[in-house]
């Protein structure tokens, strides 16, 4: 079965503590991005990758990291989480890009992180 | 830049109404894609549909049905005879230029019995 696996689904962490959240697909796509989404701004993204050893920033990267060392895998790391990186956060990947356009992007299930 | 707006926070139909949500999108570009995206109770994100900018076709799947009019910048999605697990939160978003999809904030349907 086609799928992006997001782990882990649910994540109660403190101030400071480094973690990370690993994302991985199965469908050989070669763009994957992270996006957080939070109460009435939506979805934005973090970070994406074109591909392997490829990434770049999205529109709110500051406070994470990712990297794309295997085509099928693309972590984002919180290297010292603060309270405003509460959110539900989304990997997402996607076959191609066509002219700077993702084509169809398939989800994970999410991952709800609070930081205390 | 790029920029999605869905007017509509939140609507409320009793089952077998037709409902309209709204999508309204700027961009510069003249090579875009516009996006619909389900969101159920259970929190995962849904594809629905994908079009680009030069296909103004509308186009029906079901009960589904997007209305693309460039003259108006929208791309408003309706769904006939609602049914209550048509209730999520429904979001446009638009690609352009960049790499991202940049989304609407999102419009909460709420179909009841």
């Amino acid at each position: 079965e086609a799928q992006v696996t997001q782990n882990p689904r649910y994540l109660i962490t403190v101030t400071g503590k480094k973690l990370t959240v690993t994302c991985s697909q199965n469908m050989n796509h070669e763009y994957m991005s992270w996006y957080r989404q939070d109460p009435g701004l939506g979805l934005r993204q973090i970070y994406y990758s074109m591909n392997v050893e490829v990434t770049d920033k999205g529109d709110v990267p500051e406070g994470y990291k990712v990297s794309r060392k295997e085509k099928r895998n693309f972590p984002l790391i919180l290297e010292s989480p603060s309270p405003n990186q509460t959110s539900l956060y989304f990997c997402a990947s996607s076959l191609s890009v066509y002219q700077g356009a993702p084509t169809e992007a398939f989800f994970g299930q999410g991952t709800r992180l609070t930081v205390v | 830049a790029q920029k999605v707006t869905q007017a509509q926070t939140e609507i409320s139909v009793v089952e077998k109404e037709d409902v309209t949500l709204d999508c309204v999108y700027e961009t510069r570009d003249t090579t875009y894609y516009l996006f619909w995206y389900k969101q159920p109770p259970s929190g995962e994100l849904v594809f629905l549909i994908r079009r680009n900018s030069f296909d103004e076709q509308n186009e029906i799947s079901g009960r589904y049905s997007w209305n693309f009019q460039k003259s108006t910048s929208s791309f408003n999605f309706t769904i006939t005879a609602s049914q209550v697990v048509d209730s999520a939160v429904y979001f446009c978003a638009l690609s352009g230029s960049g790499y991202a999809l940049n989304f609407g904030k999102g419009t909460s349907l709420l179909v009841t019995p």
